[in-house]
């Protein structure tokens, strides 16, 4: 079974601050996938990365970047200089190749909620 | 523009009458599934399909059914709301089930739904 652990239920930071996000998971598929969510005070789901299992090189993108460590099970979300459009719930989620028998899988974590204060 | 469309957006109704919350994607993609979002939860599947006519259950399938008569649609119904289906819900299509490569999932905007 897949598992997707978000720690921290909910972090604050000062504006212009960086802040990451835990995200750990479990699973016994050799080859899986590893996503960021953002969900802001509007409700949408906005995507913000997948991450192979085989890829981890860690990837940067403006003042978000992503750190995967296959030995710790981790896939963790930096932001850097933290802006108040930021604040949202922020999910990590996993899923499983195509296993060929209808069952398909993408778990979420319970997401971590981010407030940037001004 | 890729999208996923979900109605209605905002919907208060009463215990026990039947609704249905509509979703459609104009990506042509095989695979669509329902999620619901619950605080302290996160999102928890409630049905996918693999294509036209093929559907199967999810984590939380109770009281709800759904039905995959065109590629394009993917309704939820609840034929018999009840408070604890309280919730925000979302649609999802990707043009394959996994997350293998080129599988980008696509989300509607959710649908909040209050049972009273």
């Amino acid at each position: 079974a897949q598992k997707v652990t978000q720690a921290q239920t909910e972090i604050s930071v000062v504006e212009k601050e960086d802040v990451t996000l835990d995200c750990v998971y479990e699973t016994r598929d050799t080859t899986y996938y590893l996503f960021w969510y953002k969900q802001p005070p509007s409700g949408e789901l906005v995507f913000l990365i997948r991450r192979n299992s085989f890829d981890e090189q860690n990837e940067i993108s403006g003042r978000y970047s992503w750190n995967f460590q296959k030995s710790t099970s981790s896939f963790n979300f930096t932001i850097t200089a933290s802006q108040v459009v930021d604040s949202a719930v922020y999910f990590c989620a996993l899923s499983g190749p195509y296993s060929g028998a209808g069952s398909y899988q993408l778990t979420f974590g319970k997401g971590t909620k981010l407030s940037v204060i001004p | 523009e890729a999208q996923v469309t979900q109605n209605p957006r905002y919907l208060i109704t009463v215990t026990g009458k039947k609704l249905t919350v509509t979703c459609s994607q104009n990506m042509n993609h095989e695979y669509m599934s329902w999620y619901r979002q619950d605080p302290g939860l996160g999102l928890r599947q409630i049905y996918y399909s693999m294509n036209v006519e093929v559907t199967d259950k999810g984590d939380v399938p109770e009281g709800y059914k759904v039905s995959r008569k065109e590629k394009r649609n993917f309704p939820l119904i609840l034929e018999s709301p009840s408070p604890n289906q309280t919730s925000l819900y979302f649609c999802a299509s990707s043009l394959g089930p996994g997350g293998d490569s080129g599988n980008t999932i696509y989300f509607g905007e959710g649908s909040w739904l209050t049972v009273v």
